[in-house]
């Protein structure tokens, strides 16, 4: 049973250009959330995402972040223009939904985003 | 500051020894959670105390909430130098896992 799967796992960006990062969830979860963290801090949460909706975006900058979770496919967190302090890990993690979540988070491995 | 602020910051003990991390919080919650993060990885979930528990036990692990104090406290028993790692509380406020993160303590265990 794989985990939460990401990626790419490390991404390196010129300012201005865009960067898209991906995660699968485990098998038989529907729901996702993204976390972003900066070195030496903590996870600070950005948007939660069932299949087809955003259930909760309060910590999504409000320009040049976007996220969707389709139908299909994996869901995919976009950064457009990026800049220098875009620069940090993004975390996706999973929780079981057909009986709402239970609490504990799946984290994947991250994708660690550089921007030059 | 931020909820779930977690102290000390750093802690270096020698395997064997007890190893306890606190983590304090401002508002309310539905439950709190610990996770652990080996450097460069994803977290690991580890426990998971609801707000109208007061202590809960997990092999070496043992969790306690003061929710009172907005307070909570993570001690692992009989370290092993494997248990070196990141350790963050995060208090759920929803009860839909939208967790809010301390900065973690860092856990270093010599052999």
């Amino acid at each position: 049973n794989a985990g939460v799967m990401q990626n790419p796992r490390h991404l390196v960006r010129r300012r201005g250009q865009e960067a898209r990062l991906r995660c699968s969830p485990m098998k038989g979860h529907s729901h996702v959330y993204w976390y972003r963290q900066l070195p030496e801090e903590g996870l600070k949460f950005m948007v939660y995402l069932q299949k087809e909706n955003i259930i909760d975006e309060s910590g999504m900058p409000k320009e040049r972040f976007s996220a969707e979770f389709p139908k299909e496919g994996p869901s995919i967190l976009r950064i457009q223009q990026v800049v220098r302090g875009d620069s940090a890990a993004y975390f996706c993690a999973s929780s079981p939904g057909d009986t709402g979540p239970t609490g504990e988070l799946f984290f994947g491995e991250g994708s660690r985003l550089t921007v030059l | 500051s931020q909820q779930g602020e977690e102290d000390p910051q750093a802690l270096s003990i020698q395997e064997g020894e007890n190893a306890t991390m606190n983590c304090s919080y401002k508002t309310s919650i539905n439950n709190l959670q610990w996770y652990r993060q080996n450097s460069g990885r994803g977290l690991v979930h580890l426990i998971l105390i609801r707000s109208n528990e007061r202590e809960k036990h997990s092999g070496r692990l043992r969790v306690t909430l003061d929710t009172s104090k907005k307070s909570s406290s993570l001690l692992i028993t009989a370290s092993r130098a494997a248990d070196t790692a990141s350790y963050f509380c995060a208090t759920d406020k929803s009860g839909y896992s939208t967790l809010t993160f301390g900065k973690g303590t860092m856990l270093l265990v010599s052999p």
